[in-house]
């Protein structure tokens, strides 16, 4: 089965508020995660990585926090705009990589924006 | 614009019948990746292929196959299909060695089966 889910399959949040989205999974020899973004009607897209030596890594208004101890990510958005209302997947990846490049996803937690 | 070109974008067709979705990877990349996704489901990795063979398979359905042709393009032939198999299939690419941000997907092919 899959060893990467989502604690919560939707979460709405009011626009300029930040969110949290979460994921947990079970092998602890996961060690590449990656977040992406998939909008109705389109692929995902991506939007962050972190491997298992960062704790935390940050982009354009998106923070990934990685706690290796509890098995568990997180997607922090910050003042979230109608435009960040998607479907968001944690992805992992099994070393090794090169030969078994398989993301595995989540099922997906559905962010509205509330104007 | 991810560079990743599917077709058709969608299809319907009856079941026991056979189809082939096409996928055309970025410019340059040489990994290709299938995946399905059911309604309100995740994506469920099928198979990759690198350079014109197989790297690695996930739960792809013997009554699916695939493969990369030498310019790279990659076709996935989904054949006495079955209700059930009524999703978004979507293709990806990337450059290897694989890296996150370098994977980009498709817009991805609707199949329905009636």
């Amino acid at each position: 089965g899959e060893s990467v889910g989502l604690h919560l399959p939707t979460l709405s949040v009011q626009e300029g508020d930040n969110s949290i989205i979460n994921c947990a999974y079970s092998n602890s020899a996961s060690d590449y995660f990656i977040w992406y973004k998939q909008e109705s009607g389109k692929g995902p897209q991506f939007i962050i990585d972190i491997r298992s030596n960062m704790d935390k890594r940050q982009g354009q208004r998106v923070t990934v926090l990685l706690n290796k101890t509890v098995k568990h990510l997180s997607l922090q958005i910050a003042a979230t705009q109608p435009g960040d209302s998607a479907v968001y997947f944690c992805a992992e990846i099994l070393p090794p990589y090169f030969g078994n490049e398989k993301l595995t996803f989540g099922t997906g937690t559905r962010l509205t924006i509330i104007p | 614009d991810s560079g990743v070109t599917q077709t058709p974008k969608h299809l319907i067709t009856a079941t026991g019948q056979r189809v082939t979705l096409r996928c055309s990877p970025r410019s340059g990349d040489l990994s290709v990746y299938w995946y399905q996704q059911s309604l309100d489901q995740g994506l469920q990795f099928l198979i990759q292929y690198y350079n014109g063979e197989e790297r690695a398979k996930g739960n792809i359905l013997e009554r699916f196959s695939a493969q990369q042709f030498p310019d790279l393009h990659s076709e996935l032939n989904l054949s006495s299909l079955e209700l059930g198999d009524s999703a978004l299939y979507f293709c990806a690419s990337s450059l290897t060695p694989f890296s996150g941000n370098t994977i980009y997907f498709g817009e991805g092919s609707w199949l329905t089966v009636v």
